[in-house]
């Protein structure tokens, strides 16, 4: 069975502060997708970002970055200069519907 | 838009009634999902629609809940005699399903159920 860890519960950063989201995912699978969703507070979950275990290139799209090691099954997520538009709740998933506990990211001005 | 589409946005039924819960999926979307979310807590899957072939139900809590998807496209999720602990935000989402769950979902707003 897969499993998707987010060993943090709740973060909070002062606006322009760097922070980074930490995920791991358990499998026997050789390869696999994983993925990152945003929640904001008005409750929609927003697709971030899909990568394949075959690519380890760490991904860059604007303030955000996503550093993936197969070694350690980690799918780091790191906000740069955050702002306050940053708060919400941020899933990391796997396939087969796995999905971790979630990270609260509150920005504060 | 064009997005997946939830009914009600908001459902507040008695505990022991029965409630329906409606999905639009995105027009072309083969795949789609439920999901359950309880207060703070993170997404709990239900059930998968893959085109024609058998649901996965794996993530049903219990037989008071039933899934069906008319026509690869609406999905309906019925809950009998709701209990107090079926409180919660119900997901919807649909994706252009090449296997199980490799592609980005999309997601609706959501039903809030609150039972009484």
């Amino acid at each position: 069975a897969q499993k998707v860890t987010q060993a943090q519960t709740e973060i909070s950063v002062v606006e322009k502060e760097d922070v980074t989201l930490d995920c791991v995912y358990e499998t026997r699978d050789t390869t696999y997708y994983l993925f990152w969703y945003k929640q904001p507070p008005s409750g929609e979950l927003v697709f971030l970002i899909r990568r394949n275990s075959f690519d380890e290139q760490n991904e860059i799209s604007g303030r955000y970055s996503w550093n993936f090691q197969k070694s350690t099954s980690s799918f780091n997520f790191t906000i740069t200069a955050s702002q306050v538009v940053d708060s919400a709740v941020y899933f990391c998933g796997g396939q087969n519907f796995v999905f971790g506990p979630g990270t609260r990211l509150s920005v504060l001005p | 838009g064009a997005g997946v589409s939830q009914s009600p946005s908001n459902k507040v039924t008695e505990k022991g009634k029965d409630v329906e819960l409606r999905c639009d999926p995105i027009s072309g979307h083969t795949a789609l999902y439920w999901y359950r979310q309880s207060l703070g807590q993170g997404l709990e899957f239900l059930i998968y629609f893959q085109g024609n072939s058998a649901p996965d139900k794996s993530g049903l809590p219990s037989d008071r809940f039933s899934a069906e998807r008319t026509g690869g496209s609406v999905s309906t999720l019925t809950i009998q005699r709701t209990q107090q602990e079926d409180s919660a935000v119900y997901l919807c989402a649909s994706s252009p399903e090449q296997g199980r769950g490799n592609q980005p979902q999309h997601f609706g707003d959501g039903t809030r159920l609150s039972i009484l």
